[in-house]
């Protein structure tokens, strides 16, 4: 059980290049997220999707777009790095939450993402 | 305003002291959940405990429990015990039911255990 995989691990982009960071969980979860965190501070949510096919914006969705187009996958591409998008990337999954919100997330290892 | 307010960027415990962290938030929802997560050097993160604003008692899990004090809108973790393995950043998040019960996550705190 792999439960939730990132790929790359590490990537060194110029400024003006296009990636795509691939996200995949094998729990069946329908919810799945992106996050940042930067330096000092904690994770900040970029998209998240409720299903496949299904995407919403979080906190700071300007400069990614995300595609759900199968249920264990969730992608997140970065049509024109900037120096900005220097981050570590997370990817996390949960069933839907319940009451008070009680399902955990379940994160990847995540993507370190140099921007130069 | 910070939703989750983590004061401590940093601690010094002794090896086998119990250790207690603290996390404040904001909330008008009344429906809303705390998490504390644990991300080690190595920088995955894990998952250590929950608590519901409608739990009546304070979560625990194994040497970790939360000492929930709800009219304070405070949600501290307590380790006991602690261990070496224990060294990492700890972060505090919540999820409010107004807000598609999205985590919204403290600055952390960055905990080293001494031998």
């Amino acid at each position: 059980n792999a439960g939730v995989t990132q790929t790359p691990k590490f990537r060194v982009l110029k400024t003006g290049q296009s990636m795509t960071l691939l996200c995949a969980q094998d729990m069946n979860h329908e919810y799945m997220y992106w996050y940042r965190q930067d330096p000092g501070m904690g994770l900040r949510l970029i998209h998240y999707s409720v299903g496949e096919g299904t995407t919403a914006k979080g906190e700071v969705p300007d400069g990614y777009n995300v595609s759900r187009l199968k249920k264990q996958n969730f992608l997140l591409g970065l049509e024109s790095a900037a120096p900005s998008q220097t981050s570590v990337y997370f990817c996390a999954s949960s069933r839907p939450p319940g009451l008070a919100g009680q399902e955990t997330q379940y994160f990847g290892p995540g993507t370190r993402l140099l921007v130069l | 305003a910070q939703k989750i307010t983590q004061t401590q960027p940093g601690m010094f415990v002794q090896e086998k002291e119990a250790v207690t962290l603290d996390c404040t938030y904001d909330t008008s929802d009344p429906s809303y959940g705390l998490f504390w997560y644990k991300q080690p050097s190595s920088g995955e993160m894990i998952f250590l405990i929950y608590q519901g604003s409608y739990d009546q008692q304070n979560a625990t899990e194994g040497r970790y429990s939360l000492n929930f004090q709800k009219a304070r809108k405070s949600a501290n973790l307590v380790i006991s015990a602690s261990q070496l393995g224990d060294s990492a950043m700890y972060f505090c998040a919540m999820r409010e039911e107004d807000s598609n019960y999205q985590l919204i996550w403290g600055a952390g705190t960055k905990l080293i255990i001494k031998p």
